[in-house]
């Protein structure tokens, strides 16, 4: 099974600042590694897939990049609505794994 | 547009059963692969199994494997979830999801239900 890592779990931040967050695999995921955003009472929604493209309709500030086994997610000058939960999740290989999460606040 | 909507959780005693229904909208339902995935109060995300567009393949994570059946009926759009055995630690939101691309296995999940909240207690 491939281990997903996150870090940090939070990250307390200010609008207008930029993040990163950081996700981590036990073993190569192929860059197949995708980036999901939730909100409280939402279902998630995809943000990032292939480790750097955006999914339809997300915001240039979302950015992905990173390979093999470390992988970021940087949000840069931070809206008001992106203050949610991030999870990062490999779909290379069965089982499909996720992180743990990073709660951005 | 696509539209997923799950029904059918509830709350169940230990070893109790509950079958899980996701009725799919706005795509073709037959070419798409599709995953339960669920989360635990003030938890992450796990996935729970998988079945191809075809259903000739299914996956299962370990925790579930041997107690929970994904199934599909085409001619019904809707994909299922049949959790027997069910232990308190089952307790989660189960979301019904699509992949990003038809007929692939190795895609991004792409579209999500709203969830149906299982909670496994006495």
């Amino acid at each position: 099974e491939t281990v997903m890592t996150q870090s940090p779990v939070t990250l307390s931040v200010s609008p207008g600042e930029s993040v990163t967050l950081s996700c981590r695999a036990s073993q190569s995921v192929n860059n197949k590694l995708a980036w999901y955003q939730q909100k409280p009472g939402q279902a998630p929604r995809l943000l990032i897939y292939g480790a750097s493209t955006r999914a339809t309709g997300i915001p240039a500030r979302f950015s992905g990049s990173g390979s093999v086994r470390e992988f970021t997610l940087t949000i840069s000058s931070l809206q008001s609505e992106d203050f949610a939960f991030y999870e990062c999740q490999q779909y290379n290989q069965w089982p499909l794994t996720f992180g743990g999460g990073t709660k951005v606040e | 547009q696509v539209q997923l909507v799950e029904s059918g959780g509830g709350v169940v005693q230990p070893g109790g059963s509950l079958r899980l229904s996701c009725v799919a909208s706005g795509f073709i339902f037959s070419s798409y692969g599709l995953h339960w995935v669920r989360q635990a109060p003030g938890k992450g995300l796990e996935w729970v199994t998988f079945i191809r567009y075809d259903g000739g393949d299914t996956y299962y994570a370990a925790s579930v494997k041997g107690r929970f059946t994904i199934s599909r009926d085409d001619s019904k759009n809707t994909l299922y979830l049949q959790m027997n055995s069910l232990r308190p630690e089952d307790t989660a939101v189960y979301y019904c999801v699509r992949l990003q691309q038809p007929l692939l296995q190795d895609v991004p999940f792409d579209s999500w239900g709203q969830g149906a909240l299982v909670t496994v207690s006495s």
